[in-house]
């Protein structure tokens, strides 16, 4: 069965800098990659899709990029502020199915 | 454009009892999916739910069952509660086709005693 997997243990980095969120996944390639950013107590809440026949994708501080030889996705967010410590989930898509297989999330803290 | 509202946000109950929750999805959403969160087990896919019908279905037991009305609102139910259903229960509405973008309401958190 599709298994993903991202860094178990949070990551603390100063304000300012460049935090980078790594997925990994087995077996087949799925048609998109989504990612996510939870809060504690909320749903979870869609930051960025990129396509299998997609590189790289951008949307203000966030990057996204997506390697179906390595099987990983790796997810930036430049220029890191406080306001963006929360809990970032990446997720498989099948494409139209409903059904998003997620990673565990890994824990972003940036510290002032 | 009002958001996914899920109700109730809270409930404790205790074992072997059921619960039914509630959403209701983004106007014009048709699709609404279920997930269960843990601390353990991260978020599961439960069941997903498209012009009243259910289209795909995890690896849950019979337990967990759902259902979609015409006006897209969705429930899903849990009978016979167990320690282990204690989670967090998101519903998730989204609208085209191709990818699952997904709008995620804010969830009800179930405590089974």
């Amino acid at each position: 069965s599709q298994k993903i997997e991202q860094n178990s243990e949070a990551l603390n980095i100063q304000e300012g800098k460049t935090a980078t969120l790594t997925c990994n996944y087995t077996n087949y390639s799925p048609a998109y990659l989504q990612w996510y950013r939870q809060d504690p107590g909320r749903g979870p809440v869609f930051l960025l899709l990129i396509r299998e026949n997609e590189k790289e994708k951008r949307k203000e501080r966030l990057k996204v990029t997506f390697d179906t030889t390595l099987k990983q996705s790796l997810f930036h967010i430049t220029a890191s502020q406080p306001a963006d410590s929360a809990t970032y989930l990446c997720a498989l898509d099948m494409g139209n199915t409903g059904k998003l297989i997620f990673g565990q999330g890994t824990t972003l803290q940036v510290k002032p | 454009k009002a958001g996914v509202t899920q109700t109730p946000r809270y409930l404790i109950k205790t074992r072997g009892q059921q619960v039914t929750l509630s959403c209701s999805p983004i106007s014009g959403h048709r699709s609404v999916s279920w997930y269960q969160q843990t601390p353990g087990q991260g978020l599961q896919f439960l069941f997903e739910y498209f012009s009243e019908t259910q289209r795909n279905k995890g690896n849950f037991p019979g337990r967990f069952s759902g259902r979609q009305f015409s006006n897209s609102r969705s429930e899903m139910n849990v009978s016979t509660l167990e320690l282990g259903d204690s989670a967090l229960y998101l519903c998730a509405s989204r609208y085209s086709s191709g990818a699952n973008v997904l709008t995620f309401g804010a969830g009800s958190r179930l405590t089974v005693l």
